[in-house]
């Protein structure tokens, strides 16, 4: 079966320092997300992507953050000057449809030092 | 108001018995999608079943049941037979109209006790 994978599984970066996170999403997949989680709290959305652009953007979403599709496969998030809060495990997740229900990738654990 | 609630931080079932996990879930759009998803301890976001609002019969997938009553709002799922590899968090998830922003629960922790 098709899956969202997630590259790296864990990344440890200096507070301050510019991350990349990147993802696969699902071939023929059109809708594109990212989400994170902060160590035992919920997730919580960040972006949602689709048609080369963003489509929704949470409150967390901020300056901070941007998204990118540079080729026909990846998907990534860009967080610039990470700070201690960044901390958390981060998801990407792509749909097909509307009424497709979104399917995950396994995560990136992003720990800021 | 929250989208999505569960009010269950933690819930205990015996193996072999059936387990509900509660979601209620706030929204006027008439149109919206409810979903439950499992995350292991390892981490990874598992989907389970999907529920439309305009669905008429409750979704079933295996040991997987939605508990759909629209006019309460709430989308409790079931777990049948429940098995040691169910321990797990449990997140309850909408997607209101076509937006593409999916709202999620705070999650319960289920665990199975052999």
């Amino acid at each position: 079966e098709p899956e969202v994978t997630q590259t790296p599984s864990h990344q440890v970066t200096q507070m301050g320092q510019e991350v990349i996170l990147r993802c696969v999403p699902i071939s023929n997949h059109l809708y594109f997300y990212w989400y994170r989680q902060i160590l035992g709290q919920k997730v919580e959305f960040l972006v949602s992507f689709y048609n080369n652009e963003i489509s929704e953007k949470s409150e967390i979403f901020d300056d901070q953050f941007s998204v990118e599709r540079p080729d026909g496969s990846n998907f990534t998030l860009k967080i610039r000057s990470t700070k201690l809060e960044d901390s958390a495990m981060y998801f990407c997740a792509s749909r097909e449809t509307v009424n497709q229900p979104q399917h995950f990738g396994d995560g990136t654990r992003l720990s800021i030092l | 108001a929250q989208k999505i609630t569960q009010t269950q931080p933690g819930m205990f079932v015996q193996e072999k018995e059936a387990v509900t996990l509660d979601c209620t879930y706030d929204t006027s759009d008439p149109s919206y999608g409810l979903f439950w998803y499992k995350q292991p301890s390892s981490g990874e976001m598992i989907f389970l079943i999907y529920q439309g609002s305009y669905d008429q019969q409750n979704a079933t997938e295996g040991r997987y049941s939605l508990n759909f009553q629209k006019a309460r709002k709430s989308a409790n799922l079931v777990i049948s037979a429940s098995q040691l590899g169910d321990s797990a968090m449990y997140f309850c998830a909408m997607r209101e109209g076509l937006g593409n922003q999916f709202y999620f629960g705070t999650g319960t922790s289920l665990t199975v006790i052999p």
